[in-house]
């Protein structure tokens, strides 16, 4: 069982927009603005999307944004494209004693 | 552009110890700032994270793992590795090195990952 939760599926048609979800408690997600965000196709290393909540990094489109409230992040992406295809996963620092990053599960995002 | 590039066996037997090496390019470990680190995807799953070194030497680990496993670096060399030890089919994974930004906890650079499989 992952640390922070996520849905295990969403999916949307191209050009519209779609949120993934990402909960976790006051010790990670909701006590820091450390979430990021990870975009994965198969067989390919993580990419890192969005930092710090909302930051993207150099080069990631505009298409992709990140945002906050209480204990829950989300990744919102708009201009659904046939590319955005691939797993998805949040990342949060925790401030438990006994670890330093968690992940989500994972999000399986689908263009339809 | 940083790079990172893991090594090590592919096959690894019941209760033998992993070892995997990560090289870095394109940047130096010693630059401080970050944190030098393992992450592991089960095949079809999530990621699960490791631990991590500082250049300094300092570790922190996964308390799951943490009684099998060492991290630990070698500047010179600009590497950083992984031993596992005691490992069983449940460690059957891809394996990959990542930088982590030591004042957000974000992987800015993976390495492309290894698969290492535990099998007789």
């Amino acid at each position: 069982q992952s640390a922070l939760t996520q849905p295990a599926s969403v999916s949307g048609s191209p050009g519209q927009s779609i949120t993934i979800s990402c909960t976790g408690t006051s010790s990670d997600v909701g006590g820091y603005n450390y979430v990021s965000w990870y975009q994965q196709h198969p067989g390919k290393a993580p990419k890192l999307m969005i930092y710090d909540v909302s930051n993207r990094p150099s080069g990631v489109s505009n298409r992709f944004s990140g945002s906050k409230s209480g204990n829950t992040a989300s990744l919102t992406i708009s201009g659904l494209q046939a590319e955005d295809e691939a797993d998805y996963y949040c990342s949060s620092y925790t401030s438990s004693s006994t670890l330093y990053v968690v992940f989500g599960g994972g999000t399986k995002l689908t263009v339809l | 552009q940083v790079q990172l590039q893991e090594s090590g066996p592919g096959l690894v037997k019941p209760s033998q110890t992993l070892s995997l090496t990560c090289t870095v390019s394109g940047g130096s470990i010693s630059s401080g700032g970050y944190y030098w680190s393992w992450i592991r995807q089960h095949p079809g799953k999530g990621l699960e994270w490791i631990g991590y070194i500082y250049y300094s030497g300092s570790t922190y680990y996964n308390p799951s793992l943490k009684s099998r496993v060492t991290i630990s670096v070698d500047t010179s060399k600009n590497q950083f590795s992984l031993k596992l030890s005691s490992v069983t089919a449940a460690d059957t994974a891809v394996y990959y090195c990542a930088r982590i930004s030591s004042t957000s906890c974000y992987v800015d650079y993976w390495g492309q990952g290894t698969l290492v499989t535990v099998s007789s």
